[in-house]
């Protein structure tokens, strides 16, 4: 069986500042993988996605993530947030040939000015 | 265009009542999915239509819960008995095929009192 692990619930960070927010994954066999962006009382958004090739995916907003297949890792970066990125941010995985997507529970990126 | 939409955006009801929750996708898009987003928690798959058919419900809690697709493009998700644990908030997504994209809705918010 596949899981989604998020370790963070809450990411607090300075405006400005560069933020990783971590998600690791378990699954046997090979996965796509994405993250969701949902903004406040809006639906989620895709931000970015790893299907196959390069390990480095770069995605809307300046977000960018890299897929580590021996840390099983595929962490979410952005080297300067701003105020407009306050939101939760959502790791999600399918078994290639599959529809069915496995969710974190979800990063909340807080925002400091 | 317009995206996928979901009404109504927020519902209340007691503990015994029947809701319908509905979901517009985007034109064309053949592939639809409901998820359950509990509090705190990731998007949890539900039920996944291709066309007219429910290709997968594996994800639907108990039969109180039905969903129908009657003509390829609108969905209804039915709930009988509500219990309290059935608040949440409800997500619909669309997709071209089943191995595309998937694009979300806002989400219906269900509060059994």
């Amino acid at each position: 069986a596949q899981s989604v692990t998020q370790l963070d619930s809450q990411v607090p960070v300075f405006e400005e500042a560069p933020v990783e927010l971590r998600c690791n994954y378990s699954s046997s066999v090979s996965v796509y993988l994405f993250w969701y962006v949902q903004y406040p009382n809006q639906g989620l958004q895709l931000l970015l996605k790893y299907l196959s090739g390069s390990t480095l995916v770069k995605g809307i907003n300046g977000f960018e993530a890299e897929f580590n297949k021996s840390q099983t890792s595929f962490h979410l970066r952005k080297p300067s947030v701003h105020i407009s990125d306050t939101a939760e941010y959502f790791c999600a995985v399918v078994r290639d040939s599959n529809y069915q997507l496995i969710w974190g529970a979800g990063t909340k990126l807080i925002i400091k000015p | 265009g317009a995206g996928v939409s979901q009404t109504p955006s927020n519902k209340v009801t007691e503990k015994g009542k029947y809701v319908e929750l509905r979901c517009d996708p985007i034109s064309g898009h053949t592939a639809l999915y409901w998820y359950r987003q509990s509090l705190g928690q990731g998007p949890e798959f539900l039920i996944y239509f291709q066309g007219t058919g429910a290709a997968d419900d594996s994800g639907l809690p108990n039969d109180r819960f039905f969903a129908v697709r009657p003509e390829g493009s609108v969905s209804t998700l039915k709930i009988q008995r509500t219990e309290r644990g059935d608040s949440a908030v409800y997500l619909c997504a669309s997709s071209l095929t089943a191995s595309n994209e998937q694009f979300f809705g806002p989400g219906t918010r269900l509060t059994v009192l």
